[in-house]
């Protein structure tokens, strides 16, 4: 089991910029999230996906974000254009069922570090 | 008020003693709790999940689940300096809901 990937790992771009961020679940997994980390804020929920359907956007902070997963082993978040105040670390997630006994919780990619200058 | 609530600390125990780590919730309806631990630069790891209350063990870790007074907390018995982490609590408001909101995290120093 590779477990969740992301990349890149490190992406630093300018501001205005278009940044592409990508993720593989688990393979199985029906679920799938995107969360933000920062020192201010914490993990911040940005969106779900449940069986390739987005769920809950509501975390989505504008609409500079965009969030796709045209198949089942693949989702994509999207920034255009970036800022500086995006910089952050973004970790996908992908996860069963978490409720009705199925506590398995979620499975973290390694992250992708954005640096928005 | 946060969703979920954690003093940010840092913590330091000594090594060999009992860490205990707290989290607050505020949805009543809440239904299955999370336990993560973080490492500098790393991403979060799942180390233990409580639904019912009381405690449940697993190795040197314990969760606490108090639904009446809506805390949840971890204990870490026998502390070694590799337990130093930020410890993130996630709280799953209801199912069929799959999504977890965390708290901030409290990060944890064990003391050789």
């Amino acid at each position: 089991d590779a477990g969740v990937i992301q990349s890149p790992r490190h992406e630093v771009t300018e501001m205005g910029q278009e940044v592409t961020l990508r993720c593989k679940p688990i393979s199985g997994h029906d679920y799938l999230f995107w969360y933000r980390q920062t020192m201010m804020r914490g993990l911040e929920l940005l969106i779900y996906f449940n069986n390739n359907v987005p769920i809950d956007d509501s975390g989505m902070p504008e609409d500079r974000f965009s969030a796709k997963m045209p198949n089942a082993s693949f989702s994509t978040l999207k920034i255009q254009p970036s800022e500086p105040r995006d910089s952050a670390v973004y970790f996908c997630a992908s996860s069963s069922a978490l409720g009705q006994g199925g506590n398995y919780g979620y499975t973290f990619g390694s992250g992708t570090r954005l640096t928005v200058v | 008020q946060k969703e979920v609530e954690q003093n940010s600390g840092p913590l330091s125990v000594p090594e060999g003693a009992i860490a205990s780590l707290n989290c607050t919730y505020s949805d009543r309806g809440s239904q299955s709790f999370f336990w993560y631990r973080q490492y500098s630069g790393k991403s979060p790891e799942l180390i233990m999940f409580i639904y019912s209350n009381g405690d449940k063990e697993d190795g040197r870790f314990t969760a606490q689940l108090n639904k009446a007074s809506q805390y949840v907390s971890l204990l870490i018995r026998d502390s070694q300096p590799s337990d130093s982490a930020t410890y993130l609590c996630a709280v799953l408001s209801n199912f069929g809901n799959e999504k977890l909101t965390f708290g901030t995290g409290t990060r944890l120093t064990i003391i050789p």
